[in-house]
Parts: structure tokens; C-alpha cells; sequence
């Protein structure tokens, strides 16, 4: 079965503390990973993809295939981070995307 | 910049009453996408669509049907709507061929059946 798994429904940080985001998948060939973001009173985002290997707003992402994870990291959490963050899978040529149940992440100052 | 665009921002029906969602996009996107929101379980995909009058079920297709008579637009219907069809909704879209998982989502319609 293709799943995206989030086990945290509200991940609370100081300002300046490390922030991880967790997300598992299940899925049997070579995912595409990406995580999403919606930020307060607006419309729900792309942040980044494992496939570009980027780095946005100080967040990385690694996709692990032998844990089959790609948490969501960042060594320095802000204020303006706090959002819900979704993490997807795309089954290989369908171009959907299966999201998992979100993460809140409440950064306090 | 990719406009999204959903007709209403809340909405409010009765159990039994035919619901019509509209969506609009202006960046001749071919893949389409209806999604609904809710707490602790994430967006799941109702129905997608990769070409006008083409549609695919989602996961969860029951109690809904879309329409897509237009590239532009893509409609999602509640037959009888039903208290559990009380969500929120979001509406996609995105290119084929060039990273189309870069999802554009509208700002969402809020739906209460009571």
C-alpha cells in the first residue's frame, strides 16, 4: 500500500531550537517525496523536493530508502516557521500526490 | 503566477441538497485535482483529472462525482450531501511533464451540511 505517515500532530519549539519533522512512507518502488507547507490565512504550498536536493527557508529534507523516511529538518527554527507542514509521496508517472496527516509546527519566541 | 481559484470560501447546505464546487485555473494547467482537509487525517484525493472530460478516482471517490467540460475548470458535485461531507476542500492543478507534483492549490471552500 502507497502511505505517508506523520506521527506528530503538533511539534512545539523555541525559538532557535533544532526542529525536525517526521515522515515516513510506504511504497514499493523509487518515491518521490516533497514536503508542503501552509502557513496561517494562506493557500497551501510547495516547499521542496528530494529530487532537487535544496534547500528552502533553511529546511532540508533527506530521503532515507532503508528507514523509508524523509523527515524534514532545520538547525534554527524561526517564528515565522510556525505552519502546518504536509509531507506527500508521488507514485512513480501518476502525477498525484498522496499526502500524510500533517504536522502543526508552533515555534514559540 | 498560477491563479487557483475557488468560487466560494464558505458554504452552507442541508442534508440532501446537491452541492456544486467550481474551480478555476488560469495557467493552462492539464492535470486537476480535488482534495478534502481534515484535522488529524491530512488531504485526501476525492478525484483527479489529466484531460478535459477525463477523470480518475482518488481515494475516496464515494458520495462525489466531478465534471471537467473545460481545461480550465473542474467541478466537484455532492449528489445528497451528508453531515460527514462537512470539510473543508481543495482544489489543484498542475502541469504534465514538468515536475507535475508541483501542485498550485486554491484557497479552499469551507463546507458545512447540516
Amino acid at each position: 500500500a502507497q502511505r505517508v505517515t506523520q506521527p506528530e500532530k503538533l511539534l512545539s519549539v523555541f525559538k532557535g531550537a533544532p526542529v525536525e519533522l517526521k515522515c515516513n512512507y510506504s511504497y514499493s518502488g523509487s518515491p518521490e517525496l516533497f514536503w508542503y507547507v501552509q502557513y496561517s490565512r494562506q493557500r497551501l504550498q510547495l516547499l521542496l523536493r528530494h529530487i532537487s536536493r535544496e534547500s528552502i527557508k533553511g529546511f532540508t529534507a533527506d530521503l532515507n530508502k532503508g528507514e523509508t523516511s524523509f523527515h524534514l529538518k532545520k538547525p534554527f527554527a524561526q517564528e515565522e516557521d510556525s505552519a502546518m507542514y504536509y509531507c506527500a509521496l508521488s507514485p512513480r508517472n501518476t502525477g498525484k500526490l498522496i499526502f500524510g496527516q500533517g504536522t502543526t509546527l508552533q515555534v514559540k519566541p | 503566477d498560477v491563479k487557483v481559484t475557488q468560487s466560494s470560501r464558505y458554504l452552507v447546505k442541508r442534508t440532501g441538497e446537491k452541492v456544486f464546487l467550481e474551480c478555476v485555473q488560469d495557467m493552462d494547467h492539464e492535470n486537476m485535482f480535488w482534495y478534502r482537509q481534515d484535522p488529524g487525517l491530512g488531504l485526501r484525493l476525492i478525484y483527479f483529472s489529466y484531460d478535459v472530460k477525463m477523470k480518475e478516482k482518488g481515494d475516496i471517490p464515494e458520495g462525489y462525482s466531478v465534471s471537467r467540460e473545460k481545461k480550465e475548470r473542474f467541478s466537484l458535485i455532492l449528489e445528497s450531501a451528508s453531515t460527514n461531507q462537512t470539510s473543508m476542500y481543495l482544489c489543484a492543478s498542475s502541469s504534465t511533464g514538468t515536475g507535475g507534483e508541483k501542485l498550485f492549490f486554491g484557497s479552499g471552500t469551507q463546507l458545512s451540511v447540516l
